[in-house]
């Protein structure tokens, strides 16, 4: 198994440009879940999915979409880079939300200028 | 609003020393998580655990319910450990979110 696998590893983009960070899990977990992590802060949710189809807002949605059209993938989109959305995101999967193990892919190093 | 609190912010510890990390939290959780992150690295799993005491070779995990507390212990200290620990509480049932502390960076001397 590759457990849950992200792409791009580092991306750096400019202001105003859009992109789509990859995740993809073969665990079968129904549960997926985007976050950052930022200097001084814990992990923030941005958006989860409890099952294809099914997708809602975390602690900080503003500025990404996602959509959940397969078990296995998950996409998170930037609309519009800005500066702020320097990051660090993780994405993560599970049977179900905070009750069950969590597997986190490798993270995905995003620099907007 | 249910916060994770975690301490210290920073550890560092000379080989074999035990160490403990500890996390708080506010209110009443599903489970909770204890994660480790190395330098420019992943997020591992390490426990997951809603009562009592877990251990995994010389890391052991145990949490209070009553006290809403959860500590963090590592015994016989290596430089291999050196890394940031990260508490993470789960809430609104099995299906819930997960709310994360900001992490405890430990750092193992030889």
């Amino acid at each position: 198994n590759a457990g849950v696998t992200q792409t791009p590893k580092f991306q750096v983009l400019k202001t105003g440009q859009s992109m789509t960070l990859q995740c993809a899990q073969d665990m079968n977990h129904e549960y997926m879940s985007w976050y950052r992590q930022d200097p001084g802060m814990g992990l923030r949710l941005i958006h989860y999915s409890v099952g294809a189809g099914i997708t809602d807002q975390g602690e900080v949605p503003n500025g990404y979409n996602v959509s959940r059209s397969t078990t296995e993938d998950f996409p998170l989109r930037l609309l519009s880079a800005a500066p702020s959305q320097t990051s660090v995101y993780f994405c993560a999967s599970s049977y179900g939300g905070g009750g069950y193990e969590q597997y986190f892919g490798p993270g995905t190093r995003l620099t907007v200028t | 609003k249910n916060e994770v609190e975690q301490s210290p912010q920073n550890l560092t510890a000379q080989e074999g020393e035990f160490i403990t990390i500890n996390c708080s939290y506010s209110v009443g959780i599903s489970a909770l998580h204890w994660l480790q992150q190395h330098p420019g690295g992943g997020i591992v799993s390490l426990f997951m655990l809603s009562s009592g005491k877990k251990k995994h070779g010389r890391l052991i995990a145990t949490i209070n319910i009553q006290e809403k507390h959860s500590s963090l212990h590592i015994t016989a200290s290596h430089p291999r450990d050196s890394a940031v620990y990260i508490c993470a509480v789960g809430y609104g049932g099995s299906q819930g979110n997960l709310i994360f502390g900001k992490g405890t960076k430990l750092s193992v001397k030889p």
